[in-house]
């Protein structure tokens, strides 16, 4: 069974912070990474699609690195916002979708 | 673009009794749905992949006779859970993916359907 693990699982921190969290996932067979966020009530949002080793993503404020040698991926949020209070998803494409658990992140005013 | 619905957002039903959701892609065409569902402080976990006018495929462990998949078109997929028990409350969510031929195609999801059992 494909293990993809996130962490931490929930994490509080003040607005104007910088942060960063994980997602694990097995180092065999790649085909992409997917990060997602999903705020309550609403859809999941694709936030990038990561297919290649040392892969660099920015959107905006957040960005992504991938290391599929080792097995890893880091989103980082520069300058956390208020509205930025949301759970980020990474999937490992196995070829279907096969999700961690998730890091809920609260930004704090 | 690529945007899904899902219907109802939140149902309360009695046991026995069957469910429909129905998954909707507004603005795009999706030959391929799929089905997952979300226990409490769990991962999405795959149930079924929903194909238009052929049979749904099931991941393991996922009673085909009990959550009952129907893609008649090109924008709608159901799930009806059939004859529910508290144990089949959960949080049901699909996706379709955008972009028919990509390679890693993303997949757009609805916003999710909360069923409780009593």
């Amino acid at each position: 069974i494909l293990n993809v693990e996130q962490s931490p699982q929930s994490l509080h921190v003040q607005e104007g912070d910088s942060t960063n969290f994980t997602c694990s996932f097995p180092s065999s067979n790649f085909y992409a990474l997917h990060w997602y966020r999903w705020e309550t009530a609403k859809s999941p949002e694709a936030l990038f699609v990561m297919t290649l080793n040392g892969d660099e993503k920015k959107k905006g404020r957040i960005s992504a690195t991938l290391n599929t040698k080792e097995g890893y991926s880091y989103l980082y949020i520069k300058g956390s916002q208020p509205e930025d209070s949301a759970t980020y998803l990474c999937a490992f494409r196995d070829p279907k979708l096969i999700f961690g658990q998730g890091t809920t992140l609260q930004v704090k005013p | 673009g690529a945007v899904v619905s899902q219907h109802p957002s939140r149902v309360i039903c009695k046991s026995g009794t069957s469910v429909k959701i129905e998954c909707r892609s507004l603005d795009f065409q999706a030959t391929t749905m799929f089905w997952y569902r979300q226990f409490p402080k769990q991962s999405l976990m795959l149930m079924a992949t929903s194909n238009e006018g052929s049979k749904a495929t099931y991941e393991q462990g996922v009673e085909k006779d009990k959550f009952l998949i129907n893609h008649a078109s090109l924008t709608l997929s159901t799930l009806t859970v059939t004859s529910a028990h508290p144990e089949d409350s959960s949080f049901y969510i699909c996706s379709a993916p955008g972009l028919a031929g990509a390679r890693y195609n993303e997949q757009f999801f609805g916003p999710g359907t909360r069923l409780t059992v009593l």
